[in-house]
Formats: C-alpha cells, sequence, structure tokens
C-alpha cells in the first residue's frame, strides 16, 4: 500500500491567493483527519470526517479554511484567502477505526509570503 | 478540554544511554494514549498504543507505560541510538474525540 498521499509537498504562494491542498487516504479507511502544525501550536486537528461526512469541523480557524470529500478516495483543504499565518505543515490521516490508530501522510509545508 | 504536555521539549543523550520522555494529560478520561515518531520533514509513524485498560505496551527497544489516574504516560528507550534522534509525540483520544497532542520532545543522540 502507498500510505496516505499528499499533495503538493510544498506549496509556495503569496498572500491573498487561493491554496488547495489534496490528500488520497489509503484504500479501505473510512475516516479522514486534516492537522496543521507549527511551532508554536504544535499539532492542531482541523477537521474530521467519517464516511465522507464531516464529523468535528471545531478546529478549522475561520470561514477562510473549507474542506471537502467528495469520495472515499480523496479530500481537499482549501483556504481562501491565504494569509501568511496560515503557513505551516498541513498533515492529512485516514484510519479504519474512527479516531484510533491514524496512518499520517508526509505533510504539505506551507508558505504563505 | 484535554491538554497534553511534554517534559522536557528537548534531549540530548549520548549514544547508549536509556533514556525516558514524559507526557502528561488532564483529563483522564482517556480511550487510549499513543506515542508517535515524527522526523524532520516527514509525517508522524505510530511507535505504541496503549488501550486505556492497559499499563504499558512494549516493541522491541521502546517501552511505553501508562498511568490513567495521575494522567502520565512515559516512553521509556533503551540503549540509545543515533538513529533514534527525532520528535517524539504523546496523543490521546477520548470518546470519539480525535486524537489531541503534545508539543513534541526533541531527542538528539549523540554518538
Amino acid at each position: 500500500d502507498a500510505g496516505v498521499i499528499q499533495s503538493p509537498r510544498h506549496e509556495v504562494t503569496e498572500m491573498g491567493q487561493e491554496v488547495t491542498l489534496r490528500c488520497k487516504p489509503i484504500s479501505g479507511h473510512n475516516s479522514l483527519f486534516w492537522y496543521r502544525q507549527t511551532m508554536m501550536r504544535g499539532l492542531e486537528l482541523l477537521i474530521y470526517f467519517n464516511n465522507n461526512v464531516p464529523i468535528d469541523d471545531s478546529g478549522m480557524p475561520e470561514d477562510r479554511f473549507s474542506a471537502k470529500m467528495p469520495n472515499a478516495s480523496f479530500s481537499t483543504l482549501k483556504i481562501q484567502p491565504s494569509e501568511p499565518r496560515d503557513s505551516a505543515v498541513y498533515f492529512c490521516a485516514s484510519s479504519f477505526k474512527g479516531p484510533y490508530e491514524q496512518y499520517f501522510g508526509p505533510g504539505t509545508r506551507l508558505t504563505v509570503t | 478540554k484535554q491538554e497534553v504536555t511534554q517534559i522536557p521539549a528537548a534531549l540530548s543523550v549520548p549514544e547508549g544511554e536509556n533514556l525516558v520522555l514524559n507526557c502528561s494529560f488532564t483529563d483522564s478520561a482517556i480511550y487510549n494514549l499513543q506515542w508517535f515518531r515524527q522526523d524532520p520533514g516527514k509525517g508522524l509513524t505510530s511507535l505504541l498504543l496503549i488501550q486505556s485498560s492497559q499499563r504499558e505496551q512494549t516493541s522491541g527497544r521502546l517501552n511505553a507505560s501508562l498511568d490513567k489516574s495521575s494522567g502520565r504516560s512515559t516512553l521509556y528507550i533503551a540503549a540509545s541510538q543515533p538513529g533514534d534522534s527525532a520528535t517524539y509525540l504523546c496523543a490521546v483520544t477520548s470518546g470519539n474525540t480525535p486524537l489531541v497532542f503534545g508539543k513534541g520532545t526533541r531527542l538528539s543522540v549523540i554518538a
């Protein structure tokens, strides 16, 4: 199995631009998680899907952030418009046991200038 | 709200030394606790998962203990090696609440 796949691995964009991060979970997993990691705040859960339905989006920082999971094999996290404070590493994880035993992707390093 | 704290934030030890990493959590009503390893520029790899009913788990040179009543867990690494250098993260799950992470301990093992 290829594991959780994220793209792009690195993204540099200017403030105000739209950014879309992509994730392909492990085949057969029914739960998907988006996290953000910064030096200051550590690793924080943004949103959690189960069977393609958002279960907990309380971690989404503001309306500029949105996430979708149109099918079991693909999810996007979109930031529009992006701001410098959004610079972080964004991780996607998947699981077949709900919030337990998650497998993490390699992350997308986002830099907003 | 669950909070997870890891001490120390960074640790440097000579090769061969045994070491202990600490994790504490504020709400003892957890479902399980996991220890992860993160290498620079990489994702997280799960090392050990302890269910709330368990006291410890072992994998090779790693041993994780859990004292739910006191809100503490330790990760013991025996005979440390330079390849153990990484950031170690502790995370807890409560009910249906997904993982809450500590900020990690950055370990350097010096050859």
